[in-house]
């Protein structure tokens, strides 16, 4: 694609929600990021993957959030049980190679957990 | 862990006013990157410095590394309402692979 792609732009859940965000990388593209960032903070480091393998997951701020990518290509964020303090902006990036090259990022997904 | 830390915070300055931006890092950097990010949108890139004492200019806007490769600074000439937005400084950690963490931001005011 064009760019990297990311849904639903906005989402809106309760609390105790499941929610799925999704990420459509640039094609090709090998490297997989995703960060949170909250209001008025830099990207926070969640995970990221090399094709489908995820090589660090240690940002994950607990068990309750998973990522996966199981084709190498598409990824998708899960949250279960949403609480309040998920409500952030969850940003998605890709490069075409493993390391020492600019990421391409996505323009977020904003999710408020009421 | 490795971590960025940026100065300043916040900063407004005067439409033609220079500024100068810093990233720092207790650990020598692998691939130091600056990122401009408008409100609610995504990052976009800016510069990429791998090499101690590089130098990279684009238009108005010129970033160094300096020898050590722990400490990067973003300096902004004569500055437009274009400028404004938060600037963040990345770089590599080694993890299995490579992954980029980031600073918190400046956040950059510039009045016309």
């Amino acid at each position: 694609g064009a760019g990297v792609s990311q849904s639903p732009r906005y989402k809106v859940a309760k609390r105790g929600q499941d929610v799925a965000l999704r990420c459509d990388p640039i094609s090709g593209h090998v490297s997989l990021f995703w960060y949170q960032q909250a209001l008025g903070q830099g990207p926070e480091f969640l995970t990221y993957f090399q094709n489908e393998a995820q090589l660090d997951k240690s940002g994950l701020p607990s068990d309750r959030f998973f990522a996966e990518r199981p084709e190498g290509s598409v990824s998708t964020l899960k949250i279960q049980r949403t609480q309040q303090e998920d409500s952030a902006v969850y940003l998605c990036a890709s490069r075409p190679g493993m390391g020492n090259e600019k990421l391409f990022f996505g323009s977020g997904t904003q999710l408020s957990v009421l | 862990s490795q971590e960025l830390e940026q100065s300043p915070q916040s900063l407004i300055v005067q439409e033609g006013k220079n500024l100068t931006i810093n990233c720092t890092s207790s650990k020598t950097l692998y691939g130091l990157y600056w990122y401009k990010q408008k409100y609610g949108e995504g990052l976009i890139f800016l510069m990429m410095l791998q090499k101690g004492g590089e130098e990279k200019s684009h238009e108005k806007i010129t970033a160094k590394l300096d020898e050590k490769k722990q400490q990067s600074s973003l300096h902004i000439t004569a500055s437009q309402p274009s400028h404004a937005g938060i600037y963040l400084c990345g770089a590599d950690v080694a993890t299995g692979g490579f992954k980029t963490i980031f600073g918190a931001g400046t956040r950059l005011f510039v009045k016309a």
